[in-house]
C-alpha cells in the first residue's frame, strides 16, 4: 500500500463546474496535509495546507480533512481552464523526529472551455 | 527575483560523468531538500539538510551526494551518472521556525543521462 494514494486521472470537468480531487493516506499519525499544483514541466506550487479535521476555504479552493477516514480532498469551485494541471497531495510522516513530506503521484485535472 | 533558484535548468550528460546541480535560496530558510520526480513515481526525497552541519539521507540517496556550502546553498552531485538518474530534480526549502513544514520549490533541473 502506498503511503499517499491519488487517482492519476485525468479528471475532466467543464469550465465552471466543481472539481473534486481525493487523497488517502496510510499513516494515522500524520499531522499536516498539503495540496500542491504542478503545471507540466514546472515546479510544485502550494495551494492549501490543512491541519485539523473539517473544511478550510481559500477563494475557489476548499480543502477537507477527515483523519478518522485518513482522507483529504480538494474542491475547486468555478473551475477554469487555467486550473488544468496535476494536483499533488502531500502528507507529513514522522521520521526520526523529522516531519518528512510524502507525496502522492498526483491527479491530472483537465478543465475544458 | 525567484526565492529558490536552480542551475542548470537543463543538462545532458553521458554515463559515468560527474555532475553537480546547484540550488540557492533567498528565503532565509534553514531547511533545504533535494527531490527527484519521475513519471508515475511522484516526488522522492534524495537528501535533506537542517543547517550547514546537519545533512541527512532521504529514501533514495544511493548514487548521490550533497554539500551545504552555506545556509543559502545546497548542491547535489551525481558521482558517476547512470541513465536511470534521468529525471526532473527539484530543490526545496522550508522554515520550521514558523511551526509549519511548508516546502517551497525551485524551478527544477531536467537531467538526461545518455
Amino acid at each position: 500500500q502506498k503511503e499517499v494514494e491519488q487517482n492519476s486521472g485525468p479528471l475532466s470537468v467543464p469550465e465552471g463546474a466543481i472539481a473534486s480531487l481525493n487523497c488517502t493516506y496510510s499513516d494515522r499519525v500524520s499531522q499536516s496535509f498539503f495540496w500542491y499544483r504542478q503545471y507540466s514541466g514546472k515546479s510544485p506550487e502550494l495551494i492549501m495546507s490543512i491541519y485539523s479535521n473539517g473544511d478550510k476555504e481559500d477563494g475557489r479552493f476548499t480543502a477537507q480533512l477527515n483523519k478518522a477516514s485518513q482522507y483529504v480532498s480538494l474542491l475547486i469551485r468555478d473551475s477554469q481552464p487555467s486550473d488544468s494541471a496535476t494536483y499533488l497531495c502531500a502528507v507529513t510522516r514522522i521520521n526520526t523526529g523529522f516531519q518528512k513530506l510524502v507525496f502522492g503521484t498526483g491527479t491530472r485535472l483537465l478543465v475544458s472551455p | 527575483d525567484a526565492d529558490v533558484t536552480q542551475t542548470p535548468r537543463n543538462r545532458i550528460t553521458k554515463t559515468g560523468k560527474r555532475i553537480m546541480l546547484e540550488c540557492s535560496q533567498t528565503k532565509g530558510h534553514d531547511r533545504m531538500y533535494w527531490y527527484r520526480q519521475d513519471p508515475g513515481l511522484g516526488l522522492r526525497l534524495i537528501y535533506y539538510s537542517f543547517d550547514v552541519k546537519d545533512i541527512n539521507k532521504g529514501e533514495i540517496s544511493d548514487g548521490y551526494s550533497v554539500s551545504r556550502q552555506a545556509q543559502a546553498k545546497f548542491s547535489l552531485s551525481l558521482e558517476s551518472a547512470i541513465p536511470n538518474q534521468t529525471a526532473l530534480y527539484f530543490c526545496a526549502t522550508s522554515d520550521w521556525t514558523s511551526g509549519e513544514e511548508t516546502q517551497y520549490f525551485g524551478p527544477g533541473t531536467r537531467l538526461l543521462v545518455l
